[in-house]
């Protein structure tokens, strides 16, 4: 595709519910990356795939936060029991490179809301 | 945890002046990247500098990198309105991921 694509683009949740963000990366892309960006802050690292393996999920706040890429392309971020906390921009970003330290594509994020 | 840190965390200058923006980490880095962000949207990458580097330009940008001193700064000449926007750096110090600073948040005045 053009670009990093994320959907939906705004959630609101009651809070308890579960909610799945999804990121299509520009294709052919190798790594992924989730970040999760609060108001006025930068943005933090949640989880980084190269192609499918889930090689680093260390940023991952607690074991409700999931994420897959089963078949290397599209990739979900699964929030489950949502907390107020959980509030924030969830960003999703590729780079056609294998390592690190290449230039990241991201994507319009999903603004998600928490009541 | 942030890696970088931008100085100041707000500027507002008028259209045609200069904007200089900082940023200072803590561990060794392979390189530092500039980004910027429009509100509401993704960030877009603006620059990367190498740590073999000590100034880079494109267009109206210039960024400068001081390993000694774990800085680095970014410099937009002429600045236009269409610059408003927030701006990170970040690095590449922790493994496989880049870590961002807080951010400056440039406002341009017409």
């Amino acid at each position: 595709g053009a670009g990093v694509s994320q959907s939906p683009r705004y959630k609101v949740a009651k809070r308890g519910q579960d909610v799945a963000l999804r990121c299509d990366p520009i294709s052919g892309h190798v790594s992924l990356f989730w970040y999760q960006q609060a108001l006025g802050q930068g943005p933090e690292f949640l989880t980084y795939f190269q192609n499918e393996a889930q090689l680093d999920k260390s940023g991952l706040p607690s074991d409700r936060f999931f994420a897959e890429r089963p078949e290397g392309s599209v990739s979900t971020l699964k929030i489950q029991r949502t907390q107020q906390e959980d509030s924030a921009v969830y960003l999703c970003a590729s780079s056609f490179y294998r390592g690190v330290g290449e230039k990241l594509f991201f994507g319009s994020g999903t603004q998600l809301s928490v009541l | 945890s942030q890696q970088g840190e931008e100085d100041p965390q707000a500027l507002s200058i008028q259209e045609g002046e200069n904007a200089t923006m900082n940023c200072s980490y803590k561990t060794s880095i392979n390189n530092l990247q500039w980004y910027r962000q429009n509100s509401g949207r993704g960030l877009v990458h603006l620059i990367l500098i190498r740590s073999n580097e000590r100034e880079k330009h494109s267009g109206r940008l210039r960024v400068t990198l001081d390993t000694s001193k774990k800085s680095s700064s970014l410099l937009i000449t002429a600045s236009r309105a269409a610059d408003t926007a927030s701006y990170f750096c970040a690095t590449d110090a922790d493994g496989n991921k880049l870590v961002f600073g807080a951010g400056t948040i440039l406002r341009v005045k017409s």
